[in-house]
């Protein structure tokens, strides 16, 4: 496609369950990205990959969040034993180099209950 | 961690009416960006600036990055009610070396027809 996809659009999640978040990027961008958006607030940084190496998590809340993108394109974003403050909005951008402006996809809406 | 400023909080404002809007940082931004979000949806680029002093515009929206690169700000002339959203300002540190942008907490604009 065109854009950035994620899937699925919407996730409610009983507390204590697994979620697995997808990302698929522009193809052809080296630089992917995951944020995290509260109800109300600008989105936070968690994660950055360039291709399939993650050099930057310094924004996973705790350990519960993991991501991979182990073929450098699509991109999962998986959180463990879900807590009702992971709800939130998870959106993924892309970029061509990782200096350049990020196009974002239309994001995963998580409801922990 | 870094964080940006960015006001109004919110703007309800008369169809045709010129907006302004504006990020400030206490630190040095290299690239400011300048995104729309619809309703549940991502955030979608409006304007990229990369240099202090530029002054870019896209059809009626123009932004500039300001001289001490620690400031930006986004007007829209002559609004319309497609306008209506909300504006996150987006800076890329100067000591980011992955990309990771810092977002303003949004305003929230609204356009009375």
């Amino acid at each position: 496609g065109a854009g950035v996809s994620q899937s699925p659009r919407y996730k409610v999640a009983k507390r204590g369950q697994d979620v697995a978040l997808r990302c698929d990027p522009i193809s052809g961008h080296v630089s992917l990205f995951w944020y995290q958006q509260a109800l109300g607030q600008g989105p936070e940084f968690l994660t950055y990959f360039q291709n399939e190496a993650q050099l930057d998590k310094s924004g996973l809340p705790s350990d519960r969040f993991f991501a991979e993108r182990p073929e450098g394109s699509v991109s999962t974003l998986k959180i463990q034993r879900t807590q009702q403050e992971d709800s939130a909005v998870y959106l993924c951008a892309s970029s061509p180099d990782r200096r350049a402006e990020a196009f974002f996809g239309q994001g995963t809406r998580l409801t922990v209950v | 961690g870094q964080q940006l400023n960015q006001s109004p909080q919110s703007m309800f404002i008369q169809e045709g009416e010129d907006v302004s809007m504006n990020c400030t940082s206490s630190s040095i931004f290299n690239t400011w960006l300048w995104y729309k979000q619809d309703p549940g949806e991502g955030p979608v680029l409006l304007i990229a600036l990369y240099k202090a002093g530029e002054l870019t515009s896209n059809g009626r929206l123009t932004a500039q990055f300001g001289i001490t690169r620690k400031d930006s700000f986004l007007n829209i002339s002559a609004s319309i009610p497609s306008d209506v959203g909300i504006y996150f300002c987006a800076g890329l540190p100067r000591s980011s070396n992955t990309g990771k942008l810092i977002f303003g907490q949004g305003t929230t604009l609204q356009v009375k027809p």
